[in-house]
């Protein structure tokens, strides 16, 4: 059965402090996937990675930063955390294809609050 | 730029059939999606039709795809409280320009209610 895991479901930060959130997959997918999820926003992509050591910024990636060192571990780092920064923070990964249909699979979350 | 527009809440009576609707701007996706959250966890995969289908039945599942009007919906027939999620339409988008790393954008997602 494939899996995505995400460190922690919730944690609660302060504001300022340096923020790591781990994603691990096992189903040896080329691509990963950072979004956060906020009610009536849906889900926005903040970066993505292709490949070991690559990376693309996706649509809000002001304020974080990612890390992909191993082909399974993707994480995201919020440099210094702030208030609209609390969110929840979903982990996807897929097969690299070529021709679509693309399946995406998603960890359960977690869910940050910075006070 | 792609965006994908569903409204935000929907509630049915038990045992009624629900229809969830989603229209979309990128008339070169190949396939169109339905994600399922449900409470507590992440999306998964629900059903996907390919843009030359009109329709695709999948026990109570119905996908029903408009191309000229750029519209999709979701039909689940005798609608259960287990149905209760968020449900995301979703196309293609291109993210890598080198190809193969093809992401998705989805919609805001739809809350679906169930009433006793």
């Amino acid at each position: 059965d494939v899996k995505v895991t995400q460190s922690s479901r919730y944690l609660v930060k302060r504001t300022g402090e340096k923020v790591f959130l781990e994603c691990v997959q096992d189903m040896d997918h080329e691509n990963m996937f950072w979004y956060r999820q906020d009610p009536g926003l849906g889900l926005r992509l903040i970066y993505f990675s292709y490949d070991v050591k690559m990376k693309e910024k996706g649509d809000i990636p002001e304020g974080y930063s990612v890390s992909r060192e191993k082909k399974e571990r993707f994480s995201l780092i919020l440099e210094s955390a702030s208030t609209n920064q609390t969110s929840m923070y979903l982990c996807a990964s897929s097969l690299r294809v070529a021709v679509p249909p693309i399946q995406q699979y998603f960890g359960p979350g977690t869910r940050l609050t910075v006070t | 730029g792609e965006d994908v527009e569903q409204s935000l809440f929907l509630s049915v009576r038990e045992g009624d059939s629900s229809v969830i609707n989603c229209t979309y701007t990128d008339s070169s996706s190949t396939y169109l999606y339905w994600y399922k959250q449900e409470p507590g966890a992440g999306l998964q995969l629900l059903t996907y039709i390919f843009s030359n289908m009109d329709m695709k039945q999948d026990q109570r599942l119905t996908v029903l795809l408009n191309k000229k009007d750029k519209h999709l919906s979701l039909r689940i027939a005798d609608t259960q409280t287990g149905d209760s999620a968020i449900y995301f339409c979703a196309e293609t988008q291109t993210l890598h320009s080198g190809g193969g790393a093809d992401g998705l954008t989805f919609g805001k997602g739809t809350h679906l209610i169930i009433q006793p």
